[in-house]
């Protein structure tokens, strides 16, 4: 069966420090592959999403970056953080556009 | 523009009353809509899609092109039910998200 972790659970980084975030799928080749950030109120905002490796897709402008440098792994990245990157950060897959997505257990960044 | 939106931040019923979580969508397609839940403590997951056409945890949610929603139904809730539920849309690639209602089932 399919699996997908995210790691790490909670992180504390200063403002201006980089960050990796990482998230790998099991089970499935070729998944579609989505980065969200969870804010109370806002819903799920998509970030980051793609389709295929090193295809990546922006959805919103910010100082965050995405990469996949493999087929079933999906990195949220950035080389400055700032406080407004604080936040929950939910990593996704869905076999093809049409399916459902499946989420991971999410990322609590906090930003001092 | 591609929109979902879920009018109630914050639902509270009642042990046994029915429950309706609104949703209501904008799309120019065919628009595929799905019902996210989000149990305290456990990752989002999927609760039903449209065409699927099921009940799932005694919830179900019928689409209404003309009215262009897609609200999620239960006739008796149950405690258990408390969660946070997202509406979503099947965009061109991606999911767009309303922005959740907090169900609040009361004993």
């Amino acid at each position: 069966s399919q699996t997908i972790h995210q790691w790490p659970a909670t992180l504390v980084q200063p403002v201006g420090s980089p960050l990796s975030l990482e998230c790998t799928v099991e089970g499935t080749s070729n998944p579609n592959l989505y980065w969200y950030r969870q804010a109370a109120g806002r819903g799920l905002q998509l970030l980051f999403y793609s389709v295929g490796i090193g295809q990546i897709s922006s959805e919103v402008p910010q100082n965050l970056s995405a990469s996949r440098p493999q087929d079933r792994q999906f990195i949220l990245s950035s080389k400055k953080l700032l406080l407004s990157d604080s936040g929950f950060y939910l990593c996704a897959w869905s076999q093809g556009r049409h399916q459902p997505q499946h989420f991971g257990d999410g990322t609590r960044l906090s930003i001092l | 523009a591609q929109r979902v939106t879920q009018p109630e931040k914050l639902l509270s019923v009642f042990k046994g009353a029915p429950v309706e979580l609104k949703c209501n969508y904008s799309y120019s397609g065919s628009p595929e809509l799905f019902w996210y839940v989000q149990y305290s403590r456990q990752r989002l997951q999927l609760l039903l899609r449209h065409i699927s056409r099921e009940s799932i945890k005694g919830f179900t949610a019928d689409l209404n092109k003309g009215e262009t929603s897609f609200h999620l139904k239960k006739p008796f809730a149950q405690e258990e039910d408390s969660a946070m539920y997202y509406c979503a849309l099947q965009g061109t690639y991606k999911y767009i998200f309303g922005t959740g209602t907090r169900l609040k089932v009361l004993a």
